[in-house]
């Protein structure tokens, strides 16, 4: 069974850097194919893509937050790691982590986190 | 790159079929069949409707069907139902090998 967990903090500070950690069960992110996306989205608005880490440790950044964006993966804790740094207001969200991939679609529950001073 | 594009809202009545539009370019929708539809209920994490254009994962209802012409792809609804309320999002595989979203769709059964 492919479950994925969403962790790090509710609450941060305009400019401060967010670490947010997602630990799954069910696969192994050595394996090849293997993927896990991280997926935001700020209250009653869209979805948006942010990043993407694979198997064979390539990623992937959105076009418009990838100077700010670092993906990591830690395969013996089955963790995929990812920094926002000089955080805004405007970041506030609810942030998923998923593994995706055709039909292959498992989605964390979110965290909610909120950018203010 | 920006959001995919997607009408605010469509509304239907019971057993009625609406059409979503979502609206890229050459270098997302128009360029790959890697095109994937959610459906969002409040406070819920996306659900998987369709993908690959047209796939439907098993357990999702064949009311829920999908297409593209061009750069422009489609989530047909059929049958609508009240439990069919919710958000729908397009997304896309893009040239970069990044994944857009659109700016989602509210449905509104009558």
């Amino acid at each position: 069974q492919v479950t994925l967990k969403e962790s790090g903090p509710a609450l941060v500070k305009p400019t401060q850097t967010l670490t947010l950690t997602c630990t799954f069960s069910g696969f192994s992110l050595s394996a090849p194919g293997m993927r896990v996306s991280w997926i935001r989205q700020p209250p009653g608005k869209a979805l948006e893509w942010l990043a993407r880490i694979d198997w064979n440790d390539d990623k992937f950044y959105s076009t418009s937050l990838k100077t700010r964006l670092t993906i990591s993966k830690d395969t013996s804790k089955n963790q995929v790691v990812l920094t926002m740094t000089n955080m805004d207001p405007v970041d506030t969200g609810t942030y998923y982590c998923a593994r995706i991939r055709g039909s292959d679609d498992y989605w964390g529950q979110g965290t909610l986190v909120t950018v203010s001073s | 790159q920006s959001a995919l594009t997607q009408p605010a809202s469509v509304s239907g009545s019971p057993g009625q079929s609406i059409i979503i539009s979502c609206t890229g370019s050459n270098s997302d929708v128009g360029g790959y069949n890697y095109i994937s539809w959610y459906q969002q209920h409040p406070g819920t994490a996306p659900k998987l409707l369709i993908y690959n254009v047209s796939q439907r994962p098993s357990g999702v209802s064949d009311r829920f069907s999908g297409s593209k012409s061009g750069n422009t792809a489609s989530l047909t609804i059929s049958g609508l139902q009240a439990e069919d309320e919710a958000d729908y999002y397009c997304s896309s595989l893009t040239n970069k090998n990044t994944r857009l979203f659109g700016g989602g769709t509210k449905v509104t059964v009558l």
